[in-house]
């Protein structure tokens, strides 16, 4: 079993939708919880980052964190053709966040 | 462009044949991270660097893998004996760590394609 767990689409939703997007972790040593956006033939971009439980919210989109469920989620809201990616989360145990296991990715397309 | 930057961006070889890639980081950047991605994968860690040392590395990276970063700049990633199964996109990571900094963030390069025939 995988330590990070990640459906992988691909997630085809229209343009204005609120997009989730969720991640079932098994090691609950992980406190530092990211979200990578990845364009195609790009690296990873980093969206956002979540130090252990709670919501943090940027612009349109909002992180959330379930520790006792190890559940994490990204929230994308009025969604746009340009948010199709591939969207990662990726957590950390250490503090430095140095040694980062991703999960999957999921394929989003925002249809306009 | 101060980003990371990677070279090549593709690579084609055949089998048995060694490879390298560079990486820069950005420029203030004290990590450097290499990782390996297939398609449909995520990156999967493979090894990192605190300026000139080499702190982790994976069990992913067997011996014919082998990471520099010499002088605690740029960074080479070289396979040798390419097998079928190396063909990936290696990523490369850096970010700045210090005193007072609870977390690093990675930023990424746009990757080195590796296909072996």
């Amino acid at each position: 079993q995988k330590e990070v767990e990640q459906d992988p689409g691909p997630l085809s939703v229209p343009e204005g939708a609120i997009v989730s997007l969720n991640c079932t972790y098994s090691n609950s040593a992980f406190q530092y919880f990211m979200w990578y956006r990845q364009y195609s033939r790009k690296g990873p971009e980093l969206l956002m980052y979540t130090y252990s439980s709670g919501n943090k919210e940027d612009g349109r989109f909002t992180a959330q964190v379930d520790k006792s469920s190890k559940y994490i989620s990204l929230f994308i809201r009025d969604s746009q053709p340009s948010d199709s990616a591939t969207y990662l989360c990726a957590m950390s145990a250490d503090s430095s966040a140095s040694k980062i296991i991703f999960g999957s990715g999921t394929r989003l397309s925002i249809r306009p | 462009d101060t980003g990371v930057s990677q070279d090549p961006r593709h690579k084609i070889t055949k089998r048995g044949q060694n490879v390298t890639f560079r990486c820069d980081p950005i420029s203030e950047h004290n990590r450097l991270y290499w990782y390996r991605q297939t398609l449909g994968q995520g990156p999967e860690f493979l090894t990192y660097f605190q300026n000139e040392a080499q702190l982790e590395k994976s069990r992913l990276l067997s011996d014919r893998f082998s990471a520099e970063r010499p002088k605690g700049s740029f960074s080479t990633l070289e396979i040798q004996r390419t097998e079928q199964g190396d063909s990936a996109m290696y990523l490369c990571a850096s970010s700045l760590t210090g005193a007072g900094r609870n977390t690093d963030t990675q930023y990424f390069g746009p990757g080195t394609r590796l296909t072996v025939l």
